[in-house]
């Protein structure tokens, strides 16, 4: 069980810049969720999906922010254009159904300057 | 899913039983109490979670009250490796949670 994959580790931008986040699911795990952690506002919950489809992105801060899943093993996060108050660590994380635990990948430290 | 409520910190001494509770009032009859603990930078590492029953596995044991309102996470015998931020949650929206510090 290699865990939830997340690249890259650490992403260094300039603002204004396109930025896209990746992330690979446990296999067979259904459920996917994007979090996004900061000093200020802790763990926050952008979006997750449910068997490759969006369910809640009530979390998603604005237009800028988008989020796809192709397939059951792999979604991206874009930032387009990128913005400093972006910086902050995004946190991907799977779960077999939607009332299992989580399992969390390792983060990508996003810094925009 | 429901509001948790938790303290921000705590400490306990090496070798002691660290409780940390949580207050989840608003829980709903079918939602779990799941904990999580965060280890610096981290992505959060799940611990235990249960519903009406008591529960433990080889990290720690949680007792959820008789009306599911609180519960209480319990490291029977904490070690310096324990300090780290600890969250319980219902669902999927995480809290402040605790940060807890083990003192040797």
């Amino acid at each position: 069980d290699a865990g939830v994959i997340q690249s890259p580790r650490h992403e260094v931008t300039e603002m204004g810049q396109e930025v896209t986040l990746r992330c690979k699911p446990i296999s067979g795990h259904n459920s996917l969720f994007w979090y996004r952690q900061t000093m200020m506002r802790g763990l926050e919950l952008l979006i997750y999906f449910n068997n490759n489809v969006p369910i809640d992105d009530s979390g998603m801060p604005e237009d800028r922010f988008s989020a796809k899943m192709p397939n059951a093993s792999f979604s991206t996060l874009k930032i387009q254009p990128s913005e400093p108050r972006d910086s902050a660590v995004y946190f991907c994380a799977s779960r077999v159904t939607l009332s299992s635990p989580l399992h969390f990948g390792n983060g990508t430290r996003l810094t925009v300057t | 899913d429901a509001k948790t409520t938790q303290p921000t910190s705590m400490d306990c001494a090496e070798g002691r039983a660290a409780n940390l509770p949580c207050n989840h009032s608003t829980i709903s009859g079918n939602e779990y109490v799941y904990w999580y603990r965060q280890i610096h930078s981290q992505g959060p590492q799940y611990i235990i979670h249960g519903l009406k029953n008591n529960e433990t596995n080889e990290m720690a044991s949680l007792i959820i009250t008789e009306d599911r309102k609180s519960s209480t996470l319990i490291l029977p015998h904490a070690t310096l490796r324990d300090t780290a931020v600890y969250y319980c949650i219902a669902l999927k929206s995480f809290g402040t949670g605790t940060r807890l510090t083990i003192i040797p």
